[in-house]
């Protein structure tokens, strides 16, 4: 089975400028998780999706941050404008629906904005 | 108050020691508890999963979950050098949102 598909696997921008990552979860896992993990911090959830609906976007800045499921599959966080402390490792994670599945990460995309 | 609070170490042990590490958690509705581990540069890889307080056994791994104290274990028995690794601990409530501790990184010496 193929794990989480994530790229780019770096990104480096400056400030104020727009990115985006793309993730391809696992084969049929209907939920996909977006983390946001800074060096030497656990990760910590933007966006959680259940097919293409949106469960919990609580903790995403919604002023410059986007996420979208189009048909359910692929996904792609989008930054615009990035800031400085957006410097971090993008984590996309899947997970099927099962009440005692859990979820599995891609390798992440490590974005420096300068 | 974090949900979920963890030492970040860094832990440094000798090959062949007993490595114990720990979490603590405030909300009591979790009732999914695992561990991952994460090299440098890569993804989290899941390492233990349980659902249920005692004991798991997997290999030289022992994940423990004591639901009373909201306490979490992980025993890593005859550590390698290959061990060496930011291990975080992870729970799942019931609308399947996971909180993750910061990590303990851990250096096994040969």
């Amino acid at each position: 089975e193929a794990g989480v598909a994530q790229s780019p696997r770096y990104k480096i921008i400056e400030k104020r400028q727009s990115v985006a990552f793309w993730c391809n979860p696992i084969s049929g896992h209907a939920t996909l998780y977006w983390y946001q993990q800074i060096l030497g911090q656990g990760p910590k959830l933007l966006i959680q999706f259940q097919n293409n609906g949106v469960v919990d976007d609580s903790q995403l800045p919604k002023d410059r941050f986007s996420a979208e499921r189009l048909k359910g599959v692929d996904s792609t966080l989008k930054i615009q404008p990035a800031k400085l402390e957006d410097s971090a490792v993008y984590l996309c994670a899947s997970r099927r629906t099962g009440s005692t599945d859990t979820q599995y990460f891609g390798p992440g995309t490590r974005l420096t904005v300068l | 108050q974090k949900e979920v609070e963890q030492d970040p170490g860094p832990l440094s042990v000798p090959e062949g020691a007993i490595v114990s590490l720990n979490c603590t958690y405030s909300n009591s509705a979790f009732q999914y508890f695992m561990w991952y581990r994460q090299y440098s540069r890569k993804g989290p890889e899941l390492l233990m999963y349980t659902y249920s307080s005692g004991n798991k056994e997997d290999g030289r791994f022992t994940a423990q979950v004591d639901k009373s104290s909201k306490y979490i274990s992980l025993f890593i028995r005859d550590s390698q050098p290959s061990d060496s690794a930011t291990y975080l601990c992870a729970l799942r409530d019931n609308f399947n949102k996971f909180y993750f501790g910061s990590g303990t990184k851990l250096n096994v010496k040969p």
